[in-house]
């Protein structure tokens, strides 16, 4: 089944303590982001990659980390997690070799910094 | 700056009601518009729309784009409970999906 996996769903942690959420994609897709989704915000791009090794900033980058070593996965990092970025995460990904494509969605991480 | 913007915010029907929902959006270089619908949490994906005037269809929902008014709407007719979400609109930029453009979503609520 053609599937974005997050993980984890939930996390709970505390200021300062660094944390990784997982991304991973079974599509061969090139394209991945991160999204987080706030009340009132919308859906805000994070960081997107374009394919192995090419990552880039998209609106609010400040606070997270990003790595794209192999094509199938595409973790999310917060080197020292403040409550501002308590919010829901969302990884997708998509196809660069069809011309116009939708994005795919992960389950969403809910994500508490206290 | 890139920019989508959707309306109502929120909307409060009663089943059987028809809704229009609307995108309005300011983008350089535009590619193509998705909606999606996200209930519990991933959303899901609806419509992709990349000229004007062709109506995309899936059993009561319908969306249109026009291109030269920068706008897109979403129809749902003799609308259900199982209805009730958060629709989201999202504009491509010329370059890709992998730099999608939201809106802060629609609010939908079915009353039975």
């Amino acid at each position: 089944e053609a599937q974005v996996t997050q993980n984890p769903r939930y996390l709970i942690t505390v200021t300062g303590k660094k944390l990784t959420v997982t991304c991973s994609q079974n599509m061969n897709h090139e394209y991945m982001s991160w999204y987080r989704q706030d009340p009132g915000l919308g859906l805000r791009q994070i960081y997107y990659s374009m394919n192995v090794e090419v990552t880039d900033k998209g609106d609010v980058p400040e606070g997270y980390k990003v790595s794209r070593k192999e094509k199938r996965n595409f973790p999310l990092i917060l080197e020292s997690p403040s409550p501002n970025q308590t919010s829901l995460y969302f990884c997708a990904s998509s196809s660069r070799r069809q011309s116009n494509t939708e994005a795919f969605f992960g389950q969403g991480t809910r994500l508490t910094v206290v | 700056e890139d920019k989508v913007v959707q309306s109502p915010l929120s909307l409060v029907v009663h089943e059987g009601d028809t809704v229009t929902l609307n995108c309005s959006y300011e983008v350089t270089n535009f590619r193509s518009l998705l909606w999606y619908k996200q209930e519990k949490k991933a959303p899901t994906f609806l419509f992709m729309l990349t000229s004007s005037g062709i109506e995309k269809k899936s059993g009561r929902l319908s969306s249109i784009l026009d291109k030269k008014e920068l706008f897109s709407i979403l129809n749902i007719t003799a609308t259900q409970t199982g209805d009730s979400a958060i629709y989201l609109c999202a504009v491509v930029p010329q370059g890709g999906s992998e730099k999608l453009v939201f809106g802060k979503g629609t609010k939908l609520t079915v009353n039975p």
